[in-house]
């Protein structure tokens, strides 16, 4: 079955760009989008924004000033970039597949714990 | 913007015990809304999708109603293995997750 691994730095700098990757295994990564959520602590769930894998992207109206995304279909990758990154942006970042046909994201990955401190 | 709220934010009940939580969204999203029950450490998991549809492998103690702007979730006998976090999600217009209903055992 399809599975989702997130990786990147644990640490990020205020001010700085946060920048991570969720590598797609078990199946293609075509047909679908993909999309990155996160979870601050202590709060829900926020999504950020979802990716097709011809590179049609879409974000949250919040966060769309600082946020891009980008897929490799080679390496069944697709990455998340967030410049001038604050405290607030600490949490659990998740990537998980949306099932457009049918609703839902649906799996997600495990999640990593960025978190943005000097 | 679609703003969904969700009740109660969190919820005490009893093993056994009729569990529903309701969500509300600020427009009309036809059927389009999903479930989820997430547990601390581990990532969140579809329960339910198009407001009713249970995802294969959910047992069927879980249910979703509604359309339109409000929508129930429901567990018909509370089990230990329900403590967790759930949340509504629309995605008739981007995406949009509700607060979260901690539920707790009694």
């Amino acid at each position: 079955q399809v599975q989702l691994q997130e990786s990147g730095p644990g640490l990020v700098k205020p001010s700085e760009t946060l920048s991570l990757t969720c590598t797609v295994s078990g199946g293609s990564i075509s047909g679908y989008y993909w999309s990155w959520i996160r979870q601050p602590p202590g709060k829900g769930l926020e999504w950020i924004g979802d990716i097709y894998d011809s590179g049609y992207s879409k974000y949250n109206p919040s966060l769309k000033s600082r946020v891009t995304m980008s897929v490799d279909t080679s390496r069944s990758q697709f990455s998340l970039k967030m410049t001038s990154v604050t405290a607030a942006d600490t949490a659990v970042y998740y990537c998980a597949r949306y099932k457009w046909h049918s609703g839902g994201f649906d799996p997600w990955g495990q999640g990593t714990l960025v978190t943005v401190s000097a | 913007d679609i703003q969904m709220t969700q009740s109660p934010s969190s919820l005490s009940a009893s093993v056994g015990d009729r569990v529903t939580i309701t969500c509300q969204a600020s427009q009309d999203i036809r059927n389009y809304l999903s479930w989820y029950q997430h547990k601390p450490g581990k990532a969140p998991k579809l329960l339910i999708h198009d407001a009713s549809i249970l995802e294969v492998g959910v047992p069927s103690r879980f249910s979703g109603s509604g359309s339109g702007t409000d929508f129930t979730f429901t567990i018909s006998a509370l089990q230990p293995e329900d403590i967790a976090t759930y949340y509504c999600q629309q995605y008739t217009d981007l995406h949009t997750f509700g607060q979260g209903t901690k539920l707790e055992i009694k």
